[in-house]
C-alpha cells in the first residue's frame, strides 16, 4: 500500500528566506506525485506535479520540487518566500496500481513572518 | 471554466442528527472523490466514483455514511446518525480519467457536530 510522510508539521521562516518542505513516499509501484496548497477556509490548489521525465518540476508561485526515486522523496522548495505563502501544504501520491486514489500526507504549516 | 461546487459551506448539527452534502463536479470529469479532512490532518479518502460506479469505498464508515452519484454527474454524501468525531471539512474533488490527471477540489463543507 502507498503512503506519504511529511516530515515537518510546522515550518516557521522569515520573509525572503529559502524554504524546503520535506515529503517521503512509500509505494511498491511507480507513482505520480503532487504538492497542493490550502489557504485558510479554502479548498486545495495544485502547486505542481511529477508524472515522468525531468525530475525537477516547476510549479506556480515560484515553487519547485525534485523527485528522487532512490530516496523516495519529493521535497518542495522556494528560494525566497513571501508573507502570502503562509498556508498549509500537502504532498500527495497517486500510484500506478489499479483502483488506487490520491493519498495525502498530514500536511506542513508554513508560517512566514516579517 | 466553472470549478467544483459544493454546498452548503457550513453546517452545524447535533449528534445523532442526519446531514447531507452536495457536490457538482467540473463538466466532463468522470472521476469524483469525497475526502474527510479533520482539523490538523491531511485529507482522507472516503469514496471514489468513476462515472456512477464506486471504485474505492474501503475507508467509508458504511454503518453511518453513504454516498451516491446519480447519472455520473452530481454526488451526495450523507451521514446518519452523526457523531462528534464526524466534525471535519468534507472535500469533493473531480478529475478526468487517468491517474496522471489533476484533481480539482471544491471549497469544502465544514461540518460541526455538537
Amino acid at each position: 500500500a502507498q503512503s506519504v510522510t511529511q516530515l515537518d508539521s510546522q515550518v516557521p521562516v522569515f520573509e525572503e528566506a529559502p524554504v524546503e518542505l520535506r515529503c517521503n513516499y512509500s509505494s511498491s509501484v511507480s507513482v505520480y506525485l503532487f504538492w497542493y496548497v490550502q489557504y485558510p477556509n479554502q479548498g486545495l490548489q495544485l502547486l505542481l506535479k511529477y508524472l515522468s521525465g525531468s525530475t525537477l518540476v516547476k510549479g506556480i508561485n515560484g515553487f519547485e520540487a525534485e523527485f528522487n526515486k532512490s530516496q523516495t522523496s519529493f521535497h518542495l522548495r522556494k528560494p525566497s518566500v513571501h508573507i502570502s505563502d503562509t498556508a498549509e501544504y500537502f504532498c500527495a501520491v497517486f500510484s500506478n496500481q489499479a483502483g488506487t486514489a490520491l493519498i495525502f500526507g498530514k500536511g506542513t504549516t508554513l508560517s512566514v513572518s516579517s | 471554466e466553472a470549478g467544483v461546487a459544493q454546498s452548503p459551506r457550513y453546517k452545524i448539527i447535533e449528534k445523532r442528527q442526519s446531514v447531507a452534502f452536495w457536490c457538482n463536479p467540473i463538466s466532463g470529469h468522470a472521476t469524483l472523490y469525497w475526502y474527510q479532512q479533520i482539523l490538523g490532518q491531511g485529507p482522507k479518502l472516503l469514496i471514489q466514483f468513476q462515472n456512477n460506479g464506486v471504485v474505492d469505498d474501503s475507508q467509508l464508515p458504511k454503518d453511518r455514511f453513504s454516498a451516491e452519484r446519480l447519472k455520473g454527474v452530481d454526488s451526495t454524501l450523507k451521514i446518519q446518525p452523526a457523531k462528534l468525531e464526524d466534525s471535519a471539512v468534507y472535500l469533493c474533488a473531480s478529475s478526468l480519467l487517468g491517474r496522471n490527471t489533476e484533481a480539482f477540489f471544491g471549497q469544502g463543507t465544514r461540518l460541526t457536530v455538537v
